[in-house]
């Protein structure tokens, strides 16, 4: 596709559920990252991928996270056990590969743990 | 501790005028600096990247500076329009880091 798509748009989960939310990067962009959104905040870095090297996982807030990326290109993010403070938007992004590059997102998804 | 600093007051100006936005660092030594728009329910859009060793870069009606001696950003769109209004979001990274740690960005409202 021409940018980044993420799935769902929008999930509604109750409190001790498991969800899988979904990236679909750019071709051609070996770096992936996830951030996560709070309402009016700024974001939160998650994860980070690129290419085969070990991911950094440095922001991941609990071992109840988990993301892993197959084949170089869709990532999925793991939430067990959601709590509700796990409610917020959930951003991928992707880039070509190095520093100092700007960062492709996807609309994210919305995810709301009742 | 390491901290990046936007203004959390929403910015309101008359359509024409020129925005200046402020991005404030604590405890980093970024490489380089970015400024991204968000739209709401929309992701951040790129719009600028400027390096530690530029003191300035312009694109269209925007422009950016870096003091890393002051460790502060200024982000301005000069004749701005009501199609600016939005958040914007800077982001820094420090050298050899791929990690890039976001501000919580101001929201920009432009006045027809």
């Amino acid at each position: 596709g021409a940018g980044v798509s993420q799935s769902p748009s929008n999930k509604v989960t109750e409190k001790g559920k498991d969800v899988e939310l979904r990236c679909d990067p750019i071709s051609g962009h070996t770096a992936l990252y996830w951030y996560r959104q709070s309402l009016g905040q700024g974001l939160e870095f998650l994860i980070y991928f690129q290419g085969n090297s070990a991911p950094d996982k440095s922001g991941l807030p609990s071992d109840r996270f988990s993301a892993e990326r197959t084949g170089g290109s869709v990532s999925t993010l793991t939430i067990q056990r959601t709590q509700q403070e796990d409610s917020a938007v959930y951003l991928c992004a992707s880039s070509l590969p190095g520093t100092a590059k700007k960062l492709f997102f996807g609309s994210g998804t919305q995810l709301s743990v009742l | 501790s390491q901290k990046i600093e936007q203004n959390s007051e929403a910015l309101n100006i008359q359509e024409g005028k020129t925005a200046t936005l402020t991005c404030n660092y604590t405890n980093y030594s970024p490489a380089y600096l970015q400024w991204y728009r968000q739209d709401p329910g929309r992701g951040p859009v790129f719009l600028l990247l400027i390096r530690e060793n530029e003191k300035e870069k312009r694109k269209e009606r925007l422009k950016v500076t870096f003091d890393t001696t002051l460790k502060q950003s200024l982000f301005h769109i000069t004749a701005s329009q009501p199609a600016d209004s939005a958040t914007y979001l800077c982001a820094l990274s420090s050298t050899g880091s791929y990690k890039l740690i976001f501000g919580s960005g101001t929201r920009l409202l432009v006045r027809p």
